[in-house]
């Protein structure tokens, strides 16, 4: 069970937008920033988002974020099939002294 | 070209330890914390702690206390995570990550090793 929630799975035909919701706690996405990640199985982890809505340099800007409250929110447009992946947010908890992730959301471009 | 990478895979049995390693290359080591993240098979991942390579400091997430070592060596640019007393459960791709800002941890991971996968066995 992970302390930040997502959904399982969300899918898209290509070209169109698609939102990855992460809910949280006043201890985790609540008062720390927020990250998002992009996995295509078997590889390592990508960072997309960092401090809430800020994108690394290279990730293109089909990728934004935003956050309310304690929960966070993904944006992808122009979906592509390359974006087909497994997508994880990611905070700091206070209470737990930890890194929290979501349990991820794999996307699929129909 | 900034670059972690990581040690081969291992099999290990029930109640032994693995240390696993971490080289850096293309940035300055001893500015940027080193995290520990690892994967069980088809699930999230889980944040194991950091360690400053400048100080040698760490911090362990609560659950690794008493259990997981993190050390560094400044001279190859290597940082090294070491689990003792392996159970089946430990059984995951082990990940070390750079903090994504200098000098202290912001949590969140700029560039990521390729992964060790470790398998316990019963």
């Amino acid at each position: 069970q992970s302390v930040l929630t997502q959904p399982p799975s969300v899918s898209a035909a290509p070209r169109q937008k698609v939102t990855i919701a992460c809910s949280g706690s006043r201890f985790n996405i609540g008062n720390n920033y927020v990250s998002w990640y992009q996995q295509i199985p078997g590889k390592a982890p990508q960072l997309l988002i960092y401090d809430n809505n800020k994108r690394p340099s290279g990730i293109p800007d089909r990728f934004s974020a935003s956050k309310s409250g304690t929960s966070a929110t993904l944006g992808i447009t122009g979906l592509q099939p390359v974006d087909e992946a497994n997508y994880y947010c990611g905070t700091w908890d206070s209470s737990l002294s930890s890194v929290v992730f979501g349990g991820g959301t794999k996307l699929t471009v129909l | 070209q900034m670059q972690l990478v990581q040690s081969g895979a291992e099999v290990k049995t029930f109640g032994a330890s693995v240390k696993v390693s971490c080289k850096a290359s293309g940035y300055l080591f001893t500015e940027f914390y080193i995290h520990w993240v690892r994967q069980a098979p088809g699930q999230g991942p889980e944040w194991m702690g950091w360690i400053n390579p400048n100080t040698g400091g760490t911090n362990y997430a609560q659950k690794f206390q008493g259990w997981v070592t993190m050390t560094r060596d400044t001279s190859t640019n290597t940082a090294y995570m070491q689990l003792s007393r392996l159970m089946p459960e430990d059984t995951a791709v082990y990940y070390c990550a750079r903090e994504g800002i200098a000098r202290r941890p912001d949590y969140y991971f700029d560039s990521w090793g390729q992964g060790t996968r470790i398998t316990v066995a019963s």
